[in-house]
């Protein structure tokens, strides 16, 4: 099955930095690859996401990044405010394969954006 | 996208107890999961629950201790069973929309 990596773990950056987290994923049939970011005690929300057939995406401060060859995929966020805190997940599925909507994540990013 | 609730937002349960956690969805969708946030921890998908038939477990996960129902296109439970200190989580359903995947608020269990 997929498995996907996510690094680091932590982050810390002054408000106004960026903040890059990045992911691998095993299993190449992967082709959608979302973002979620989720505040302590609430649900997980999804922020970006992108298909196979993109190379970049971006939304505002935050883009993502796929490197299809390299099975990896970054998100970047610029500009960062304290607001950014909170911890990121990226994950991986195989959209419209036998795996449709099941979404395999990696271990989470705490981001602190310090003021 | 979808508005999605669950109930109960939390409880404290005693081990060797059961408890059923309910997912409504304002739509209907084809494909609604359940996943499980260990303290900490990250997100494990432990099935897929298909609509009028069985749902399908992931690895690790079976369906005497985790039973799934969902009789209709906007409606599922999920029950821990015999539950053990182990199973504090916060469990979350999911539904997609395409390729998107959105969450509910969670269902925080701690078992004593």
């Amino acid at each position: 099955g997929e498995n996907v990596e996510q690094h680091p773990s932590t982050l810390s950056v002054q408000e106004g930095d960026s903040a890059v987290i990045k992911c691998t994923y095993s299993d190449s049939a992967s082709n959608y690859f979302p973002w979620y970011k989720q505040e302590l005690g609430k649900r997980p929300q999804l922020i970006i996401d992108i298909r196979s057939n993109v190379g970049e995406k971006k939304d505002q401060r935050i883009a993502v990044t796929l490197n299809k060859t390299a099975k990896h995929f970054s998100l970047h966020i610029t500009e960062t405010q304290p607001e950014d805190s909170a911890v990121y997940f990226c994950a991986a599925s195989n959209a419209g394969g036998t795996s449709y909507g099941k979404l395999t994540f990696g271990q989470g990013t705490i981001l602190t954006v310090h003021p | 996208s979808a508005v999605i609730s669950q109930k109960p937002s939390r409880d404290i349960c005693q081990r060797g107890t059961s408890l059923t956690i309910q997912c409504q969805v304002d739509s209907q969708v084809t494909m609604m999961f359940w996943y499980r946030q260990q303290p900490g921890q990250s997100l494990t998908l432990i099935a897929t629950a298909n609509q009028g038939s069985e749902a399908t477990y992931e690895s690790g996960f079976v369906i005497d201790k985790f039973p799934i129902s969902r009789p209709n296109l906007t409606f599922s439970t999920l029950t821990v069973s015999n539950m053990s200190p182990e199973d504090s989580s916060i469990y979350l359903c999911s539904v997609a929309q395409g390729d998107e995947q959105f969450f509910g608020p969670g269902t925080r269990l701690t078992v004593l």
